[in-house]
């Protein structure tokens, strides 16, 4: 079975242009996560998702930032506009309501703003 | 304060040593809590959930002391393979999904 996929796996962009990250969870987990890593601050959590619907936003750093899930294979996290600050990895994550505490993570994303 | 606190280490040991981490964790209405592992440039896995009463996997023991607010993960036997980065996580409430992930503690073993 697939894991969490995400693409793409390197994007470097310019400050001020739209990044858009996308993520494909697992079939059947109907729990999504977006996460970002930076040396700095760790693993955060950005937003959540239950059955396609946002549940916690409140890791999302500012209104920048936007993530949807428009059904149960497909999610994006975009930026607009980037900023420098914003180099991270991104992951995705999914995982079932009984595993709650078992995320599956995609191989993220390494976004690099110039 | 973080949420949750892990010493960065390195930790650099020998094959075949015993290591052991330690976590603390601020919300002391914490449900579950778990140890991930994250390989170099990899992403997070799951190693293992801790249990009240503390619990084995293989050369892996975790422990979790709510009186203190900390969480162990012991290593016995290091192998090479065991070098990476060892991740502490709390579930603040039991009704939320969401994970808190401490910083991760590094663990280097050599020949």
């Amino acid at each position: 079975d697939a894991g969490v996929i995400q693409s793409p796996r390197h994007e470097v962009t310019e400050m001020g242009q739209e990044v858009t990250l996308r993520c494909k969870p697992i079939s059947g987990h109907d729990y999504l996560f977006w996460y970002r890593q930076t040396m700095m601050r760790g693993l955060e959590l950005l937003i959540y998702f239950n059955n396609n619907v946002p549940i916690d936003d409140s890791g999302m750093p500012e209104d920048r930032f936007s993530a949807k899930m428009p059904n149960a294979s497909f999610s994006t996290l975009k930026i607009q506009p980037s900023e420098p600050r914003d180099s991270a990895v991104y992951f995705c994550a999914s995982s079932t309501r009984q595993g709650a505490g078992e995320q599956y993570f995609g191989p993220g994303t390494r976004l690099t703003v110039t | 304060r973080k949420e949750v606190e892990q010493d960065p280490g390195p930790f650099n040991v020998p094959e075949g040593a015993t290591v052991a981490f330690n976590c603390t964790y601020s919300n002391s209405a914490s449900q579950s809590f778990f140890w991930y592992r994250q390989d170099c440039r990899k992403e997070p896995k799951l190693l293992m959930s801790v249990y009240s009463s503390g619990n084995e996997d293989g050369r892996f023991t975790a422990q979790l002391n709510r009186a203190s607010q900390y969480i162990s993960l012991l290593i016995r036997d290091s192998k090479l393979s065991d070098s990476a980065t060892y991740l502490c996580v709390v579930n603040p409430m039991d009704s939320s999904y969401k994970l808190i992930f401490g910083s991760g503690t590094r663990l280097l073993v050599r020949p």
